[in-house]
């Protein structure tokens, strides 16, 4: 069976810290996804990012940065000199890869808490 | 750009009773589906759809119907509620490869 854990329930830092947000994952599929999605206080699903299984390249997309590891089923999410912009839940996927390979069915972890504070 | 849109966004139901969460995109995409969001939990699937005519179970299906009878509306049914299914419903659909939209949310109460 597939899930995702991401331990950290709350985490709270102070405007301009980085932040790194951890998921760890487990699958038997050898071709499988992973998604990071943002929930700001509004409630909506923000999606980050997806990431296939045969891509281990780390991604960074302005001050948001990814680093996929294989060899100890992680894959975590950092935010550099963080704002108060980035106060949301923060949620970690994983989807099997159909046929189709969408991802219409994820399994999504517990989510974490950021706070930043000014 | 409608995106996906969900109603109603606010439902207060009692024990028992019946209702239909109406969820619709306009992307043509193929792939829909159903969560449920409980504190603490993340989100759930409930059920899924690749295509019209085709739907199956997600993790938490119990309790729930659907049907895809057009691309574009995939309705979520609680037979007779109850109050385990007070939670945040979310609708969302894909592109193959794609990510996933979500809805804005429905927020239903079980009394």
């Amino acid at each position: 069976a597939q899930k995702v854990t991401q331990a950290q329930t709350e985490i709270s830092v102070v405007e301009k810290e980085d932040v790194t947000l951890d998921c760890v994952y487990e699958t038997r599929d050898t071709t499988y996804y992973l998604f990071w999605y943002k929930q700001p206080p509004s409630g909506e699903l923000v999606f980050l990012i997806r990431r296939n299984s045969f891509d281990e390249q780390n991604e960074i997309s302005g001050r948001y940065s990814w680093n996929f590891q294989k060899s100890t089923s992680s894959f975590n999410f950092t935010i550099t000199a963080s704002q108060v912009v980035d106060s949301a839940v923060y949620f970690c996927a994983l989807s099997e890869a159909s046929y189709q390979g969408g991802s219409e069915k994820l399994v999504f972890g517990k989510g974490t808490k950021l706070t930043v504070n000014p | 750009n409608a995106g996906v849109t969900q109603t109603p966004k606010f439902q207060v139901l009692k024990t028992g009773q019946s209702m239909t969460l109406q969820c619709a995109q306009d992307m043509n995409h193929e792939y829909m589906s159903w969560y449920r969001q409980d504190p603490g939990m993340g989100l759930r699937l409930i059920h899924y759809s690749v295509g019209a005519g085709i739907t199956d179970q997600g993790e938490v299906p119990n309790g729930y119907n659907v049907s895809r009878s057009t691309t574009e509306d995939f309705p979520l049914r609680l037979l007779s509620a109850a109050p385990s299914q007070t939670s945040v419903y979310f609708c969302a659909s894909s592109r193959d490869l794609g990510e996933l939209f979500f809805g804005e949310g429905s927020r239903l109460t079980v009394l």
